[in-house]
């Protein structure tokens, strides 16, 4: 059965920096579109960024420039560099597989993690 | 950017149909994906494609998508259907859309 594990979330202070990571069984990362999306306290499910199979990144505007997606292949695993954190960017941040059903983009996310919180507070 | 509007809430009887919301400008042009999140889980995808049900979704629950306005129905409600439920779209501009959510209260 597919699974996706998140790590990596902890307490930090505004301005450092934490870096996420998504382990995926029965998935190959790299033949997936792979992302992040998060869910402040309360709050609704934001998309954070995603990586397509060709290596091809895209970011959502609140994050851009701070937070960088990358995938270890060798591991099997997806990961999230976040800098620069603010308190705003506190949340459960999910890894999920995302699926295009036959079109050029990613459309819809059929496998989620449970999440790993991210807690951002002096 | 483009908005994926929901109302933030509704209730219905046991046994009776809720029909959710996702409103969007010319939504109708788009593929419309739903999640449901019950309290302390991961959100499950329920429908994806407007209209096709995730592996594992019971037939009670359906979607539609025209015009503006996308739609949720969930017929024959019962308890284990009390959820958060949020649309969700491809946009080129603005990439991966979610609605705000609509919370569903079983009475």
């Amino acid at each position: 059965e597919v699974h996706l594990v998140e790590s990596g979330g902890e307490l930090v202070q505004p301005g450092g920096s934490l870096r996420l990571s998504c382990a995926a069984s029965d998935l190959t990362v790299s033949y997936n579109y792979m992302s992040w999306v998060r869910q402040s306290p309360g709050k609704g499910l934001e998309w954070v960024s995603f990586m397509d199979s060709g290596g091809d990144t895209k970011y959502a505007d609140s994050v851009k420039g701070r937070f960088t997606i990358s995938r270890d292949n060798s591991k099997n695993t997806l990961n999230l560099q976040m800098n620069s954190l603010r308190p705003g960017d506190t949340a459960v941040y999910y890894c999920a597989r995302g699926r295009s059903g036959g079109y050029s983009y990613l459309n819809w996310f059929d496998i989620w993690g449970r999440g790993t919180l991210v807690t951002v507070s002096s | 950017s483009y908005v994926l509007t929901q109302s933030p809430s509704m209730s219905v009887a046991p046994g009776k149909t809720a029909t959710i919301t996702c409103g969007g400008n010319n939504i109708g042009s788009k593929s419309v994906h739903w999640y449901q999140q019950k309290p302390g889980q991961a959100p499950v995808l329920v429908v994806y494609d407007d209209t096709d049900r995730s592996s594992g979704i019971p037939e009670r629950f359906s979607g539609s998508n025209s015009g503006n306005t996308a739609t949720l129905t969930i017929i024959r409600v019962e308890a284990g259907d009390e959820a958060d439920y949020y649309c969700q779209v491809w946009d080129s501009r603005s990439a991966v859309v979610f609605g705000g959510g609509t919370k569903l209260t079983v009475l």
